[in-house]
């Protein structure tokens, strides 16, 4: 299917875990990008990405790990899961850079609960 | 840091009247701004972009800029209880958006 997938929807996990959330998106964008969704914070971008192996960190990095071998897929890792990281968690992706006025699609969200 | 501001709390409005949505930001060079509409327990979708100081009508969404003041605002006319949800703006540099907290809206039949 054409567009932009998460998975799983769902996770519990135990504190201290690694855990990793998948993306994929079947546009060939360039840019991918990770948010997370707090009550009280709304959307905070973790880290994204300009293009295969290029990737940055955003506004929240610490305690995540991003890679990107291939455009169509951007794994956000959790290296050591902490009850902090109890969040939804959604990618997006967009065609261009810049300052258009293209704005991002998301995917449905993964929603990951450290127990 | 770039910051978003929506301070506004919950608005209710009546089905069928105009919904007004107000959003402020902190960099002047900011040059695209988006709004989104994100339901409940689902993703956000976009529904507006502007990027010219004035108004932009889509439908029964009606975007405002204006750069000088530094806020856009998002009008809803005729709001449906369909138009429930939370509303989000963005501004776009850098290459990331940067999202504020997002207003919830709720129309009343």
């Amino acid at each position: 299917d054409a567009g932009i997938t998460q998975s799983p929807r769902y996770k519990i996990t135990e504190t201290g875990r690694q855990v990793t959330l998948m993306c994929h998106q079947t546009w060939s964008h360039s840019y991918m990008f990770w948010y997370r969704q707090d009550l009280g914070h709304g959307l905070r971008l973790i880290y994204y990405s300009a293009a295969a192996d290029i990737t940055d960190k955003g506004e929240v990095p610490d305690g995540y790990v991003v890679s990107r071998s291939k455009t169509e897929n951007f794994p956000l890792t959790l290296e050591s899961a902490t009850r902090s990281q109890t969040s939804v968690y959604f990618c997006a992706s967009s065609e261009s850079s810049g300052q258009g006025q293209d704005g991002y699609t998301f995917g449905s969200g993964t929603r990951l609960t450290v127990v | 840091q770039k910051e978003v501001e929506q301070n506004s709390g919950p608005l209710s409005v009546p089905e069928g009247a105009i919904a007004s949505l107000n959003c402020t930001y902190s960099d002047r060079g900011s040059q695209s701004f988006f709004w989104y509409r994100q339901y409940s327990g689902k993703s956000p979708e976009l529904i507006m972009s502007i990027y010219s100081n004035g108004d932009k009508e889509d439908g029964r969404f009606t975007a405002q800029l204006n750069k000088a003041s530094q806020y856009v605002s998002l009008l809803i006319r005729d709001s449906q209880p369909s138009d429930s949800a939370t509303y989000l703006c963005a501004e776009r540099g850098n290459n990331r958006l940067a999202f504020g907290k997002g207003n919830q809206v709720v129309v009343i039949p």
